[in-house]
């Protein structure tokens, strides 16, 4: 099974833009990358998913490398509200979904 | 519109116990997945039901098993109980299947914090 390495945490000023990075080198052709996010105390929530073009939604971006190694969510301009754990995960359906430990953001003040 | 809801929320058990967690899915929402999140790790799959049947499954035993009923809420039940079962269990659900290519977002519960003694 392919998969994905992010950093264990990263942290942002308030309303500076975030760059997560994702590295998934043994993605498999028909996989689809998404993201998930996780707040504390909560289930994940959907962030945003994509196969090979760059995908823009109302929450965030995702720009995904020419040969699918890699992928990075971008938050514009993060909250407090964006502090979580972030999830980076192949599937080509959502029953095989691969979760790894995510990177945990933290939100500056 | 009503969300994911999950129940109980916490649950204590001794180790060769029997355990039942159950989920009600989102409004219009067939398919069902449950997931074990271990303290500190990511969700793991356990399995995933659509339309009452099992459509994938983890690397989860057979003593974790599940249904999903007519009104596509669904049980997870794990039997013989082991210490290692304590975790967060999270339900999601999603429409209109499963067929495709993976564009069904997955809407979660807060999930069962379950504790094994």
């Amino acid at each position: 099974d392919a998969k994905t390495t992010q950093p264990n945490s990263m942290e942002s000023n308030e309303e500076e833009p975030v760059h997560l990075p994702c590295n998934h080198s043994t993605i498999s052709g028909t996989d689809y990358i998404h993201w998930y996010r996780q707040l504390p105390s909560q289930g994940p929530e959907y962030v945003i998913h994509g196969l090979t073009s760059n995908v823009n939604n109302r929450m965030a971006s995702l720009a995904i490398a020419e040969d699918r190694k890699s992928s990075t969510l971008i938050l514009h301009r993060a909250t407090l509200r964006d502090a979580a754990v972030y999830y980076c995960i192949l599937g080509y359906n959502n029953n095989d979904m691969r979760f790894g430990a995510g990177t945990r953001l933290t939100v500056k003040p | 519109e009503t969300g994911v809801t999950q129940s109980p929320t916490h649950l204590i058990k001794t180790r060769g116990q029997q355990v039942t967690l159950r989920c009600s899915s989102q409004s219009g929402h067939n398919t069902v997945s449950w997931y074990q999140q271990a303290l500190g790790q990511g969700p793991q799959f356990i399995f995933q039901y659509y339309r009452e049947e099992e459509n994938g499954r983890g690397n989860f035993p057979p003593r974790f098993s599940g249904l999903q009923f007519p009104n596509y809420s669904s049980e997870l039940n794990v039997n013989a109980l082991e210490l290692d079962d304590s975790a967060l269990y999270l339900c999601a659900s999603s429409f209109p299947g499963t067929s495709g290519s993976g564009y069904n977002e997955q809407f979660f519960g807060p999930g069962t914090r379950l504790t094994v003694l």
